[in-house]
């Protein structure tokens, strides 16, 4: 929703990476947030950034390109256990809103 | 563990009927949204509260939507005239900070699924 947007699968295999991509073309910009949400429990959070550039945080690293409306997040080293949706959202500024995009479904493979 | 409680789990509802969910968010944290989660998984924004106070809702929620958040009770939303349409995982989320240069954090509840028959 509001320009948000994600592509909706994406398959790895275990003990590798995965990189998950958002773009967004919302009308203003006060950050972008990473969550993950597992088959039927609520969305947990992840990361947050706000300047452009690499944010390594271990297992989560996120990437931002504000001239370019694009962010990822990249999991390394990965475990079945990751196994989830990866939701990007984008927050605006005066709006008090999170918009969030539909999510990545990433399914990782023995 | 999220530490905001969403009940019920589960609302079953007749098309027509009214259909009410709650939220006890996080103590200590004077912000909640409500998001509605389609069967694709698209969010949809509802409204957000600071302590009592509206912050923003869209047009959806003025006409059959209604949601409040009072001192001391748990916030809740209702919907007056149930469509099938409102089908879906609403889901409750609370913050400490929100607004400005804050990292703008969300702590989810576990949703409420609602389906209307």
């Amino acid at each position: 929703g509001q320009g948000v947007e994600q592509p909706d699968n994406l398959m790895s295999v275990e003990g590798t990476f995965a990189r998950v991509n958002c773009t967004y073309s919302t009308s203003g910009f006060n950050g972008l947030s990473w969550y993950q949400q597992r088959e039927g429990h609520a969305p947990v959070f992840l990361s947050y950034v706000v300047l452009d550039g690499l944010k390594d945080s271990g297992h989560f690293s996120t990437f931002l390109s504000r001239s370019n409306g694009y962010s990822y997040l990249l999991l390394t080293e990965l475990q079945i256990k990751d196994s989830a949706s990866y939701l990007c959202a984008v927050s605006m500024p005066n709006y008090n809103v999170l918009y969030f995009g539909s999510g990545t479904k990433l399914t990782v493979e023995p | 563990n999220s530490k905001v409680i969403q009940t019920p789990r589960y609302l079953v509802k007749g098309q027509g009927q009214k259909a009410k969910m709650r939220c006890i968010p996080e103590k200590g944290h004077p912000v909640v949204f409500w998001y509605q989660q389609n069967k694709n998984n698209e969010f949809k924004f509802l409204i957000n509260f600071q302590n009592q106070e509206v912050l923003q809702q869209i047009d959806m929620t003025e006409k059959r939507f209604s949601a409040e958040c009072p001192s001391n009770s748990p916030c809740s939303l209702e919907i007056q005239s149930s469509e099938a349409g409102d089908s879906a995982l609403y889901l409750c989320a609370s913050s400490r900070d929100w607004g400005g240069a804050h990292q703008n954090t969300l702590y989810f509840g576990a949703g409420t699924r609602l389906s209307v028959l």
